[in-house]
């Protein structure tokens, strides 16, 4: 069972074409995320949305617009796409709650190439 | 938000014990220490987490100074397999909704 799942895994396009990445979680979490990791790692809060509401929006270009129809799905769709998108891009969720055993579940993420 | 140091890289052989220091001297009273591991191709996951003392699963044990201003995450005996980065994320999930990851630590483990 995956418990964060994101399509698609790969993705190549050209500048200025509009995509969008999808994600799914079956762990009942309330507070989804998504993150972008660049060529250093650095993995940098994009959005984070909390029981289908906006909480962060990190300073991303408004070409970034995150989607959530309900708890478990926070879509992503990108407009417009330039070369210094190509990254790989990560959802994740985290449950209720704070404390012991509290964490941060990523999904495999989605590779993008901004050709 | 606690900002986290933490060495670029560290190389070790197989067998040996490998210890990752991070820094972080603002965390907050309601933060948690937690460090993840990361394949290439693969998302981040969870190994370990503390809140002080010391703390150990069955892949690692995380030791937390009594200031709270550092943790060691060290795992022992490594193997091949344990090549990754680690990153070391220090905050108050869910409630920080702007956790940024650092660089985190690329150990390489050589035969």
């Amino acid at each position: 069972d995956t418990a964060v799942s994101q399509t698609p895994k790969y993705l190549v396009t050209q500048m200025g074409n509009d995509k969008s990445i999808k994600c799914e979680q079956n762990l009942g979490h309330d507070t989804m995320y998504w993150y972008k990791q660049d060529s250093k790692k650095f993995l940098k809060i994009m959005f984070s949305y909390n029981n289908k509401e906006l909480i962060i929006n990190e300073t991303v270009p408004n070409r970034f617009s995150p989607k959530s129809p309900d708890k478990a799905h926070l879509n992503l769709h990108i407009n417009s796409l330039e070369l210094g998108d190509s990254a790989v891009y990560f959802c994740a969720s985290s449950p209720p709650g704070r404390g012991s055993g509290n964490t941060i579940y990523f999904g495999e993420g989605s590779w993008l190439t901004v050709v | 938000l606690a900002k986290t140091t933490q060495p670029i890289s560290m190389d070790s052989y197989e067998g040996q014990e490998v210890n990752i220091t991070c820094s972080h001297n603002n965390i907050a009273t309601n933060d948690y220490i937690t460090w993840y591991q990361q394949f290439p191709s693969q998302g981040p996951r969870f190994i370990i987490q503390g809140y002080k003392t010391k703390v150990t699963n069955e892949v690692a044990s995380l030791f937390i100074p009594a200031d709270r201003k550092s943790s060691t995450l060290s795992l022992p005996r490594v193997s091949l397999s344990d090549t990754a980065v680690y990153y070391c994320l220090v905050g108050d999930i869910p409630n920080d909704y702007k956790l940024s990851f650092g660089a985190g630590t690329t150990v390489t483990v050589r035969a």
